[in-house]
């Protein structure tokens, strides 16, 4: 079975950083678009970024452009979320979730699977 | 950006019953190239991440039971329980994936009457 596992969430001071990783497995990482979605505590679904099979085009949304920076690394099956200059309000879990069409050229697909999450707590 | 509104915010139906959730885009997610709406819905449980049921508006994912159904077209969709199970409760969400930023709908949480 597919499987996205995400890692390195926790408690963070307001402007401070963090790296979320997503460890993939059980399908070929390389020939998906692979995406951030967050959930603040008791809302709704927000889309964060996404980035290409290759790694050379990354989407953002606007509020997290210029402080969130999404990588993969395809030898190691992995898709991280370095998160920067955080604020109250990035406080959510974190879900990788991978683009449903492989080998796809845009990705405008859909979302699946997802991973469990990983909780954000941006705090002083 | 698209802006995706659910309706109604919280839903209550008896078992068996049929529940009909609509989901509307401030914009058509229609691509006329490929004649495909780009409209997905999840549903969610609490406590655990969001399961895909439908994608393309209307084509069910693999192993999502048939009473769930999706339909509409360009700006207007809906999500049919045709048969309500106490299993279904859960929060339901509608997404365009038509245009970055993607977006979802605020959700509708689905009840037992």
């Amino acid at each position: 079975e597919v499987q996205l596992v995400e890692s390195g969430g926790g408690l963070v001071q307001p402007g401070g950083s963090l790296r979320l990783s997503c460890a993939a497995s059980r399908f070929t990482f390389s020939r998906y678009w692979m995406n951030w979605v967050r959930q603040a505590p008791g809302k709704g679904l927000e889309w964060v970024a996404n980035i290409k099979q290759d790694g050379s085009e990354k989407y953002y949304m606007d509020s997290v452009k210029g402080r969130f920076t999404i990588s993969r690394d395809n030898a190691k099956n992995s898709l991280y979320l370095q998160m920067n200059s955080l604020r109250a309000e990035d406080t959510a879990v974190y879900y990788c979730a991978r683009g449903a069409i492989v080998d796809y050229a845009s990705g405008n697909n859909w979302f699946d699977p997802w991973g469990q999450g990983t909780l954000v707590t941006v705090s002083s | 950006d698209i802006v995706m509104t659910q309706s109604p915010d919280s839903l209550a139906v008896s078992l068996g019953e049929r529940a009909t959730i609509n989901c509307k885009s401030s914009q058509s997610v229609f691509y006329s190239s490929n004649n495909k709406n780009y409209l997905a819905w999840f549903q969610q449980k609490p406590g655990q991440p969001p399961k895909l049921l439908i994608y393309w508006a209307s084509t069910r994912d693999s192993g999502v039971p048939d009473r769930f159904s999706g339909s509409g077209s360009g700006t207007d969709f809906t999500l049919t329980i045709s048969s309500l199970q106490a299993e279904d409760v859960a929060v339901y969400y509608c997404q365009q994936y038509y245009s970055t930023p993607y977006t979802f709908g605020q959700g509708t949480k689905l009840e037992i009457k």
